[in-house]
């Protein structure tokens, strides 16, 4: 069964400061892995998708790296802003998953805190 | 947001009473997906929808079900909360069946049952 932890659970930094937060899963196995983003009482946002074949994508500020063999993906945020201040959310599709649908597997998330 | 609208954004209830919790989609994406949030777990999901009336069960689909009458709409019901279901509620889309496909998520009904 596929299991996704996020750490750190929480993180607060000043403005400017370059940051990685974490990922793991437990099956290496995966198609693809995504990033999400989540504003308080929102719904989620997808912020990078890095297809099974790739090390890594970038958007803007964002840069997603994945690495399958050892199981793990970094997001980097790059000069972050209060406007950042969110909890990121990294997820999978479950071993098998080439039935319907884009079902995933979520990690927990890490809640970002970025004081001006 | 991508079209998506959930309905109620919150709801008290007692324990044993029915809820149904809606999704509504202006999209016509083909794919739909009911998730639930709790601290700690992240988002897990309850059911999903292939097609109208063609719905399958998620990970935590006990005490659950769903229905598909029109495309865009997706039901889910608690046949008779309980307080562990006392939960945030995500709707969310997806335009094809790729593995790949989007996620486009709505803005979540939070149930309290007590």
């Amino acid at each position: 069964k596929q299991e996704v932890t996020q750490i750190p659970a929480a993180l607060s930094v000043p403005e400017g400061e370059n940051l990685v937060l974490n990922c793991s899963f437990t099956d290496s196995a995966i198609y693809n892995l995504q990033w999400f983003r989540q504003d308080p009482g929102k719904g989620l946002t997808s912020l990078l998708l890095i297809q099974s074949s790739q090390r890594e994508q970038t958007s803007g500020r964002l840069n997603a790296s994945l690495d399958k063999s050892s199981g793990r993906s970094t997001l980097y945020i790059a000069a972050s802003q209060p406007g950042d201040s969110a909890t990121y959310l990294c997820a999978v599709p479950p071993w098998g998953a080439m039935e319907y649908g884009n079902k995933l597997v979520f990690g927990a998330g890490t809640i970002l805190r970025v004081k001006s | 947001d991508a079209g998506i609208t959930q309905s109620p954004r919150h709801k008290v209830t007692e324990t044993g009473t029915p809820v149904t919790l809606r999704c509504h989609q202006t999209e016509n994406h083909r794919y739909m997906y009911w998730y639930r949030q709790d601290p700690g777990h992240g988002l897990r999901l309850i059911h999903y929808s292939y097609g109208v009336k063609d719905t399958d069960k998620g990970e935590v689909s006990d005490g659950y079900s769903v229905s598909r009458s029109k495309t865009e709409d997706f039901l889910l019901t608690l046949e008779s909360a309980t307080s562990s279901q006392t939960s945030v509620y995500f709707c969310a889309i997806s335009e094809g069946d790729r593995i790949n496909s989007p996620l486009h998520f709505g803005n979540g009904t939070r149930l309290t049952v007590t």
